[in-house]
């Protein structure tokens, strides 16, 4: 078990480029998140996913926003045509069924658009 | 839609003092609460979690948590802080029993000064 992986940490891209982000969960989780958080900021949900399902998605994930989980197992994020106010740390998740007992979050991707 | 409230932003305490992080949510008919840590350049990481039962909950590190019903908070404590724990610590919250999203709070940024 080595934890829930992203990838890359740090992501410096131009306004109008389309960005995509990797997360590796732990593999038995089947529940992956997707959070975003901005500066002086707590962490504010994006999407989930059950196995390959995106069973909910928030008002924050315009239609710019797309995720995928192939197969149940590595999710990506992908922003189209990026913005400056996509600059954020973009934090993945992971959890078994009931994750009520707590997420396991990964080290986020800290995205700049400049 | 849950909120999370953390009164203070900021929390300076000598080593060795005790310290208090202030935690208030709205009031909802059943909560699940949690408070999380996050250490510069890393992901969150469970401290403790409230679900049911003892309204005194003990976490990692030391830290233990109070559930207030009446008073809708959810204060995080410790009766003696390292340097180590210098840290942002995040207040969350979950109304759906399969904790589909969790709530963040702002974040509390606690400072140990040597």
């Amino acid at each position: 078990d080595t934890g829930v992986s992203q990838n890359p940490r740090h992501k410096i891209t131009k306004r109008g480029q389309n960005v995509t982000f990797r997360c590796d969960p732990i593999s038995e989780h089947n529940r992956l998140y997707w959070y975003r958080q901005t500066l002086g900021q707590g962490p504010e949900f994006l999407t989930y996913f059950q196995n390959e399902a995106q069973l909910e998605k928030s008002r924050l994930l315009s239609d710019r926003f797309s995720a995928e989980r192939p197969k149940g197992s590595f999710s990506t994020l992908e922003i189209q045509r990026t913005e400056q106010g996509d600059s954020a740390m973009y934090l993945c998740a992971s959890s078994w069924a009931d994750s009520l007992y707590g997420y396991t979050f990964g080290s986020g991707t800290r995205l700049t658009v400049v | 839609a849950q909120s999370v409230t953390q009164l203070d932003s900021q929390v300076p305490v000598f080593e060795e003092a005790p310290v208090e992080l202030r935690c208030n949510y709205s009031s909802s008919v059943s909560v699940y609460l949690f408070w999380y840590v996050q250490y510069p350049n890393q992901g969150l990481q469970l401290l403790l979690k409230y679900l049911s039962g003892s309204t005194l909950v003990k976490g990692i590190n030391g830290f233990e948590a109070e559930f207030n019903k009446s008073q809708t908070s959810f204060h995080l404590r410790k009766p003696s802080v390292h340097i180590s724990d210098t840290a942002e610590y995040f207040c969350a919250v979950s109304d759906d029993l399969t904790g589909n999203q969790f709530y963040f709070g702002t974040g509390t940024s606690l400072t140990v000064i040597p």
